[in-house]
């Protein structure tokens, strides 16, 4: 079993809105990972939490706030966007994030497409 | 700087043909290369990953190759099928493990029936 689910599917919300994106994965993987996908692009990275805390943020600004409430969830507080913030967000998760080798395979869910006005 | 490079945007080819999507990368320090296939609007499907210690790892249609000397890897898929139209992204991560995965831009592949 390789699946990462997130919810909601898409999401439209106002510049003062304040909503959550939800990821979930019971493969037991220690790594997951947020990713901002816009068209024809590939996936960037966001945030990685390892072990269930924050290793990895690539400059994201704040209006973007990851959580790891426990090894199976994460998920991205979203306040104040801006319509450039409009994409596809992807969560993906991996076993072993430093053990090499196919613990570095990542295995995606199907995303949130997020609109914003 | 891009480490992983793609550098055909889009290949075309018949049902029933090989195709070969190609990805060249510039650091040393790789040693995991994966393939992975998206859908529009969908998350990126892990398809098939190779080891810098091997030179060919096999799945059933797909084969991906490892040329470590010239820094060159490709997928191939045969026969193709019009279900294989979609962007393939080349991955690859860093010597000891890395919480990173550096990405290619993508090939749109599109097979005609």
């Amino acid at each position: 079993d390789t699946e990462v689910t997130q919810t909601p599917k898409h999401l439209v919300m106002g510049m003062t809105n304040k909503k959550s994106l939800k990821c979930e994965q019971h493969m037991g993987h220690r790594a997951m990972y947020w990713y901002k996908q816009k068209a024809k692009k590939p996936p960037e990275l966001m945030f990685v939490y390892s072990y269930e805390k924050l290793s990895i943020n690539e400059s994201v600004p704040s209006r973007f706030s990851p959580e790891c409430p426990n090894s199976s969830l994460l998920n991205l507080h979203l306040h104040a966007l801006q319509p450039e913030d409009s994409a596809l967000y992807l969560c993906a998760s991996s076993q072993d994030p430093f053990g090499g080798g196919r613990g570095n395979t990542q295995y995606f869910g199907p995303g949130t497409r997020l609109l914003v006005l | 700087d891009q480490q992983v490079k793609q550098n055909s945007p889009s290949l075309s080819v018949q049902e029933g043909r090989i195709s070969i999507l190609n990805c060249d990368y510039t650091n040393s320090m790789f040693d995991y290369f994966l393939w992975y296939k998206k859908y529009p609007a969908e998350g990126p499907t892990f398809l098939i990953s190779i080891s810098s210690i091997k030179d060919k790892n096999e799945d059933g249609r797909f084969t991906v190759f490892l040329n470590k000397s010239a820094k060159h890897l490709s997928l191939h898929i045969v026969p193709s099928q019009p279900g294989d139209s979609a962007v393939y992204f080349c991955a690859a991560s860093a010597q000891g493990g890395s919480e990173k995965l550096v990405f290619g831009k993508g090939t749109k592949l599109t097979v005609n029936p």
